[in-house]
């Protein structure tokens, strides 16, 4: 089974601080991707990674940034947390190839910044 | 430009009566298309998915869709609700190209009542 972890599944911050979501996949997947959800605008996409070192912004990178070492880690960083950041995050990954291939994702991190 | 459409935010069934959760797409291609479902607390879970084989996909507990490019729709339909079915549903399509970009609708959510 393809496993895909957050090392947080609850966070509560406080405007300003600089925050890290942490996740891991076990698949050898090349491809990593980060969204954030709200209520009524489904998964947005942050930013993604198709490679170790490689990172793509998606469709709202403002705020955010992101790392990927090691090919099976991919880290979001809230450089100075903001209440509007206050949202579920989701990581996700799949392998390189065709638009058929799922993205797999993990179980979310749920964050609130005060 | 491609999009995704789930024409209800909510449903709700009673046990046992069927399931419709519907789903437009807008593309200049033939896509890949996928039905998501995410219950209370948990990650995303693949359905099932569309891949230009056969027009209607079946999935996971029961669950099929049928792809029709004339009405550019991609409805997931169940014959008989189960209590567990209650979650909530993205119908997200992908685009071919680069990273294979995956675009969600808003989700629907589905309330299953005795």
């Amino acid at each position: 089974d393809v496993k895909v972890t957050q090392s947080s599944r609850y966070l509560v911050k406080r405007t300003g601080e600089k925050v890290f979501l942490e996740c891991v996949q076990d698949m050898d997947h090349e491809n990593m991707f980060w969204y954030r959800q709200d209520p009524g605008l489904g998964l947005r996409l942050i930013y993604f990674s198709y490679d170790v070192k490689m990172k793509e912004k998606g469709d709202i990178p403002e705020g955010y940034s992101v790392s990927r070492e090691k090919k099976e880690r991919f880290s979001l960083i809230l450089e100075s947390a903001s209440t509007n950041q206050t949202s579920m995050y989701l990581c996700a990954s799949r392998r390189t190839g065709g638009e058929s291939y799922e993205q797999y994702f993990g179980p979310g991190t749920r964050l609130t910044v005060t | 430009a491609q999009s995704v459409t789930q024409l209800d935010s909510h449903v709700s069934v009673s046990e046992g009566t069927p399931v419709l959760l519907r789903c437009n797409y807008s593309s200049s291609y033939s896509p890949s298309l996928f039905w998501y479902v995410q219950h209370p607390n948990k990650g995303l879970q693949l359905l099932l998915k569309y891949t230009s084989a056969a027009t209607l996909v079946k999935g996971i507990n029961g669950f099929e869709a049928e792809f029709k490019k004339s009405e550019t729709s991609f409805h997931l339909t169940k014959p008989s609700a189960h209590m567990s079915d209650a979650a909530e549903y993205f119908c997200v399509v992908s685009l071919s190209g680069g990273y294979n970009k995956l675009i969600f609708g808003a989700g629907t959510r589905l309330a299953v009542h005795p």
